[in-house]
């Protein structure tokens, strides 16, 4: 059993679209991460999200954590291929950190 | 401010045979995590360390991984031996400040790509 859900698991779209990406759980997190990692890379970090129903924009990505702080999503507007990515969310709901089940974007030209 | 380093970048082994990989957080970060990520998948906690002493070590498969982090600085992760179902990346991170503190924030090395053939 995965602590953090995320769907959907693969993704592929026309650049252009726009998507949605969700991670779940049943715990309650103080603050959720969302990292993306690229082929050959580590994950990097793109957001913190701390107080529920907070919403936070950067550029083209949209986050929100849950009122009730055990989901979050990332909404992606008019995607491009430098979108393509495996996005992760993360967080600690003690004292170890964890990641979610991941999705794998794929922006096709 | 120099990252995470990692070695060796990539690694293939037969089957029964051991690997070690190596990692240098940043400096002055007490937090240290050894992550195996199967492709397409979310990492796996396998080991947290606080300084020199474990914080967990629940998913590590300690019939055939170990790590250690004598120091408190950097660590080293070994897989003795190894099976096909190892193949990973074994992804290396550090943080300033424990897990769960307010603010904090991970930083990861490019991994060790390890292949059992």
């Amino acid at each position: 059993t995965q602590l953090l859900e995320q769907s959907p698991q693969f993704l592929s779209i026309q650049e252009g679209e726009n998507l949605t990406v969700y991670c779940n759980s049943s715990s309650v997190f103080s603050s959720l991460q969302w990292y993306r990692q690229e082929p050959g890379e580590g994950p990097v970090l793109l957001v913190t999200v701390v107080t529920g129903g907070e919403v936070k924009k950067l550029k083209r990505l949209t986050f929100q954590f849950g009122d009730a702080r055990k989901d979050s999503s990332l909404h992606i507007t008019a995607a491009q291929p430098g979108d393509t990515g495996l996005y992760l969310c993360a967080g600690a709901p003690g004292n170890q950190f964890y990641f979610g089940t991941g999705t794998s974007l794929t922006v096709i030209p | 401010e120099a990252g995470v380093a990692q070695s060796p970048r990539y690694k293939i082994i037969e089957k029964r045979q051991s690997v070690a990989f190596w990692c240098n957080p940043i400096s002055g970060h007490a937090t240290l995590y050894w992550y195996q990520q199967i492709l397409g998948q979310g990492p796996k906690l396998l080991i947290q360390f606080q300084n020199n002493g474990v914080v967990d070590d629940s998913q590590l498969p300690k019939d055939r991984f170990s790590a250690e982090r004598l120091k408190g600085v950097d660590s080293t992760l070994k897989i003795q031996p190894a099976k096909l179902e190892d193949s990973a990346v074994y992804l290396c991170a550090s943080s300033a400040r424990p897990t769960g503190t307010g603010g904090n924030t991970i930083y990861f090395g490019e991994g060790s790509w390890l292949t059992v053939v």
